[in-house]
């Protein structure tokens, strides 16, 4: 199992550009969220998702646009990017029906940049 | 609202010497609690997690912690700390009531280990 996987790893942008973030996993798991960790800040959810074709937002989703068309995929839209949005983004995910599966599984991070 | 609290961004400790990083919540019921850990570069790694029954949870790497529901907080500890245990430790809630599950994090303390 390769369990959480990110693409890209590492990405500059210029202002006003777009790109999308891919999240992948191979659990089969139902919930699937997307992070971004600035320094001091701690992790902060943008948006998650519970299932299949359903999403919804976290705390900081400005400026963010998510869709879950796969359930095992999970993707993060940046429409202009702007430097604000420079960050570490990590994906995650979980199986939450049974407390015991309760714990959420990372990826290794993409390093955004925004000039 | 629901809140995870972190009180030391940093701790400093020489290795061999014990740690405790601590961690406190405020919610009405008594959450899911998880300890994770994030290496320079990585994502994050589950340490250890608490539901229900002992209140004392071991995890890898030798950490382990307690739950005291009467303090609302759940201390992570390790008898001696090892250089390779430098690193980003954050806690995390999960009320489970109400169907959802999605994770509180606190912001993370940084552990530095001096030789």
């Amino acid at each position: 199992n390769a369990g959480v996987t990110q693409t890209p790893k590492f990405r500059v942008l210029k202002t006003g550009q777009s790109m999308t973030l891919l999240c992948a996993q191979d659990m089969n798991h139902e919930y699937m969220y997307w992070y971004r960790q600035d320094p001091g800040m701690g992790l902060r959810l943008i948006h998650y998702s519970v299932g299949e074709g359903t999403t919804a937002k976290g705390e900081v989703p400005d400026g963010y646009n998510v869709s879950r068309l796969k359930k095992q995929n999970f993707l993060l839209g940046l429409e202009s990017a702007a430097p604000s949005q420079t960050s570490v983004y990590f994906c995650a995910s979980s199986y939450p029906r049974l407390a015991y599966y309760n714990e959420q599984f990372f990826g290794p991070g993409t390093r955004l940049t925004v000039l | 609202a629901q809140s995870v609290t972190q009180p030391d961004i940093h701790i400093t400790v020489s290795e061999g010497a014990s740690l405790e990083l601590r961690c406190n919540y405020s919610y009405g019921a008594t959450p899911y609690l998880f300890w994770y850990v994030q290496s320079p570069g990585q994502g994050l790694q589950l340490l250890l997690k608490y539901f229900s029954g002992d209140t004392l949870v071991q995890g890898i790497k030798g950490f382990e912690a307690e739950f005291k529901r009467s303090q609302s907080s759940f201390n992570l500890r390790k008898p001696s700390v090892h250089w390779s245990d430098a690193a980003e430790y954050f806690c995390a809630v999960v009320l489970p009531s109400g169907g959802s599950y999605i994770p509180t994090f606190g912001r993370g303390t940084s552990l530095i280990v001096h030789p």
